[in-house]
């Protein structure tokens, strides 16, 4: 069945730090890629999203690509800010409409 | 913008207990769900609602849950005999009607505690 695999947290960084949480998948057929992001006390949130190999998902200076060969859809962004502190989630959408969610990262930015 | 509404954020219940989760949905959305994460594991599907029916379910979703949306605005997970494996954060969401809108809306939990 559909997977994903996320990078244990928490991810703990220094403002202005470049980011990457990895995300591998499993999956038959071509899924849809997604990260959410959950703030604190907040429900998740859908960040970006990818439908299909090679695209490159974007929002608020967060990327990333889906890359088939390797099965990946790593979050990256060059320069993390306080505020960025959330627990991300990657998640994938097969056939069906029911998205399946990795465990989530925590990410925590230090000033 | 919109937002799911889940209540209570905390439920503290006692093995046996039932308990009902309560999520508003907002308004024009047609697909419902509810996900549960075990502390420290994956956010795991549960259930998804769609014409007053279930549409899929998971196979955790045994006979001990069963989902209402009484009034058509409420939507509800019950749980009739709490078990304490049944400790977790549960999340509702809902999503528009259109095919090509996958975009799901999510609470911000209910995190029940079955002692």
């Amino acid at each position: 069945g559909n997977s994903v695999t996320q990078m244990e947290g928490p991810v703990t960084l220094s403002e202005e730090a470049f980011l990457t949480i990895n995300c591998t998948y499993t999956a038959t057929g071509y899924p849809s890629l997604f990260w959410y992001v959950q703030y604190p006390g907040e429900g998740l949130q859908l960040l970006l999203k990818a439908t299909k190999a090679d695209d490159k998902g974007s929002n608020k200076g967060f990327e990333a690509t889906y890359r088939k060969e390797t099965t990946s859809f790593h979050l990256e962004k060059g320069s993390v800010q306080v505020s960025d502190s959330a627990v991300y989630f990657c998640a994938l959408r097969g056939g069906s409409y029911i998205p399946t969610f990795g465990r989530g990262t925590s990410l925590i930015v230090h000033p | 913008e919109p937002e799911v509404t889940q209540t209570p954020s905390h439920q503290v219940t006692q093995m046996g207990q039932e308990v009902i989760l309560r999520c508003v949905p907002i308004s024009n959305h047609l697909y419902f769900y509810w996900y549960r994460q075990i502390l420290g594991q994956k956010v795991e599907f549960l259930v998804s609602f769609y014409n007053n029916e279930i549409s899929e379910k998971s196979e955790i979703f045994d006979d001990q849950f069963s989902v209402e949306r009484p009034d058509g605005s409420n939507f509800t997970l019950k749980i009739r005999s709490t078990k304490l494996e049944d400790s977790a954060m549960y999340f509702c969401a809902s999503r528009e009607a259109s095919v090509t809108n996958e975009k799901l809306f999510f609470g911000s939990g209910t995190q029940l505690s079955v002692l």
